[in-house]
């Protein structure tokens, strides 16, 4: 039972560089979730989906863009990557309400 | 916008009980929530309270929540080193939205 997986797992990018971060859940859940992990901020909402065919922005959308490519799968990619964007990048995923979220081990991104 | 603050730095010695803290500032929680990170790990979800509970236990893991003054706690009885981590308190409010806290990180010395 993988649960929620991602990759890559580290990726070092040149500012201007575009990358795409991959997740793919394998719980049937509805709904995914991008979050960004900075020391001291805890972690921020980037984008999430609610359903199959629906994205919205979440806290810190600017610089970001996705994809909830079917149910199982849900990709951010960076346009135009800079060196603000290097943070930890965590996808979740959540069968509903009071279900909680189950998260990946995340991606190490540094742009350099 | 919806606010949780918890305190950065926790240190306990092993055997003894933690007790994390955690307020948050949005009146329509309905679930509560802690988290588990350890080093180079996503978060993992340790336990949850529903709003209209006082408390969940849950082997060496106890919950309070006093809804009044919006204060969540997390008790770890016989805290072992295998515990240190970084805790996150979330709440979940209106349209399903979760809101992280910041994180404490409970260090255990031997």
């Amino acid at each position: 039972n993988a649960g929620v997986t991602q990759t890559p797992k580290f990726q070092v990018l040149k500012t201007g560089q575009s990358m795409t971060l991959q997740c793919a859940q394998d719980m049937n859940h509805n709904s995914m979730y991008w979050y960004r992990q900075d020391p001291g901020m805890g972690l921020r909402l980037i984008y999430y989906s609610a359903s199959e065919g629906t994205t919205d922005k979440g806290e810190v959308p600017n610089g970001y863009n996705v994809s909830r490519l079917n149910k199982r799968e849900f990709s951010l990619r960076l346009e135009s990557a800079a060196p603000s964007q290097t943070s930890v990048y965590f996808c979740a995923s959540s069968e509903g309400r009071g279900g909680g979220y189950t998260f990946g081990s995340g991606t190490r991104l540094t742009v350099v | 916008g919806e606010d949780v603050e918890q305190s950065l730095f926790l240190s306990v010695r092993e055997g003894d009980s933690s007790v994390i803290n955690c307020t948050y500032t949005d009146s329509s929680s309905t679930y509560l929530y802690w988290y588990k990170q350890e080093p180079g790990a996503g978060l993992q979800l340790l336990t949850y309270i529903f709003s209209n509970m006082d408390m969940k236990q849950d082997q060496r893991l106890t919950v309070l929540l006093n809804k009044k003054d919006k204060h969540l706690s997390l008790r770890i009885a016989d805290t072992q080193t295998g515990d240190s981590a970084i805790y996150f308190c979330a709440e979940e409010g209106s349209y399903q939205k979760v809101t992280f806290g910041t994180g404490t990180k409970l260090q255990v010395i031997p």
